[in-house]
């Protein structure tokens, strides 16, 4: 069974301030996938990125940023000089090998204050 | 934008109503999907089709009936529903490397 654990329900950060959200992940597939995604007030969920279980090197983007440590099951993403645009709620989810089955986790709220 | 579209964005329907909600994707992809997504909960994966084939169906009560008539259309069909029934229902279409991309969702209520 696979599973996806975002501990932060909610996280509150002031403008221009760096945040970090954690996700830890379960899974028996050797091969998987874990993506986040940002669901803003608008409802649609946006995909932001997509790691595969043989590529631990992190990625930048922007102000975004991803850490993935098998060792620890984890995927965590972090947002560099916050803006209060990036106020959404975030998705961390895993899919298995061919299995196109994506298991979410229960999101993480994030309010960026100006 | 996502390419994937979803109608009606709002509904408010009773319990012995049949309503049905529509998605179309314009990014060829080949498999679509229905999630629900419940307040405090998280979301719950519903159905998949797979170049018009179920190829999922997570346990999801009869009263809800999907509708795939080919790639590109994605339908859910209600009728009948409960109060808890009320949810925001995602629809999403999947690339080949994975990648779910997911319309803005329909808004259910169910008086």
């Amino acid at each position: 069974a696979q599973k996806v654990t975002q501990a932060q329900t909610e996280i509150s950060v002031v403008e221009k301030e760096d945040v970090t959200l954690d996700c830890v992940y379960e899974t028996r597939d050797t091969t998987y996938y874990l993506f986040w995604y940002k669901q803003p007030p608008s409802g649609e969920l946006v995909f932001l990125i997509r790691r595969n279980s043989f590529d631990e090197q992190n990625e930048i983007s922007g102000r975004y940023s991803w850490n993935f440590q098998k060792s620890t099951s984890s995927f965590n993403f972090t947002i560099t000089a916050s803006q209060v645009v990036d106020s959404a709620v975030y998705f961390c989810a895993l899919s298995g090998g061919s299995n196109y089955k994506l298991t979410f986790g229960k999101g993480t709220l994030l309010t960026v204050n100006p | 934008e996502t390419g994937v579209t979803q109608t009606p964005r709002h509904l408010v329907m009773g319990m012995t109503n049949k309503k049905s909600l529509k998605c179309e994707q314009h990014l060829g992809h080949n498999a679509m999907y229905w999630y629900k997504q419940s307040a405090k909960k998280p979301l719950e994966l519903m159905f998949v089709y797979n170049f018009k084939e179920q190829t999922e169906n997570n346990s999801v009560p009869s009263r809800f009936s999907p509708e795939c008539p080919n790639s590109s259309h994605l339908f859910l069909h209600l009728h009948t529903l409960q109060p808890e029934d009320s949810a925001l229902y995602l629809c999403a279409s999947r690339q080949n490397t994975g990648e779910l991309f997911f319309g803005e969702g329909s808004r259910l209520t169910v008086l």
